[in-house]
């Protein structure tokens, strides 16, 4: 009964891989978030979808591509895996039609870079 | 854009103390104040959060003020106890029919027995 739930949890690669982190809500969102929160706990956004389309994109390298299928599912392709990608990534969804609702996150998905 | 500044970085109560956390943000236009309460490891969770349209509010031992006019907002967890030790995070947005949440960065809150 996860309302957020991010696949994998832990994620162990070589630097220059390319990986995918997948994250899927049941909660009826319309909006899903990515953020990534470095080893000194800041959080920030990277990406936000609402109902398939790409609403907020950061300063983020483009070596990071989103991909929506549909409203309940918000992925995270990562090209030329770097050292400074090591963090935690956690997705998020909220409603979107209903403004200054509570995000709710995913359990976040550890990658680190060897 | 929106910044938010925290403080303090770190705070160290006795259980039964009271705890309190500001935040600065720079966007008038901001009206959505979240608090998060991450437990090492965890998720972050929503433990409170205030619209721009009151000017505090409360849920059992923990409150929230804001001040419009300053533009800070503030935590107050009264009755600390050792459960409520973890890393909290204010935020603001627009909400503007999406929210971008800016976050603090972060306040270290341990309890001790």
């Amino acid at each position: 009964d996860t309302a957020v739930s991010q696949t994998p949890k832990y994620l162990v690669t070589q630097m220059g891989n390319d990986k995918s982190i997948k994250c899927e809500q049941n909660l009826g969102h319309d909006t899903m978030y990515w953020y990534k929160q470095d080893s000194k706990k800041f959080l920030k956004i990277m990406f936000s979808y609402n109902n398939k389309e790409l609403i907020i994109n950061e300063t983020v390298p483009n070596r990071f591509s989103p991909k929506s299928p549909d409203k309940a599912h918000l992925n995270l392709h990562i090209n030329s895996l770097e050292l400074g990608d090591s963090a935690v990534y956690f997705c998020a969804s909220s409603p979107f039609r209903s403004a200054n609702q509570p995000q709710h996150f995913g359990d976040g998905t550890r990658l680190s870079i060897l | 854009g929106e910044n938010v500044e925290q403080h303090p970085s770190t705070l160290s109560v006795q259980e039964g103390d009271s705890a309190v956390i500001k935040c600065t943000y720079s966007d008038s236009a901001s009206n959505y104040f979240p608090w998060y309460k991450q437990e090492l490891g965890k998720r972050p969770q929503l433990i409170i959060d205030i619209r721009s349209n009151v000017g505090e509010k409360k849920d059992q031992r923990i409150a929230v003020t804001l001040n419009k006019t300053a533009k800070h907002f503030s935590l107050h967890i009264t009755e600390t106890q050792p459960e409520d030790s973890a890393v909290y995070f204010c935020a603001a947005s627009r909400g503007t029919g999406f929210q971008k949440l800016v976050f603090g960065t972060g306040t270290r809150l341990l309890v001790s027995p």
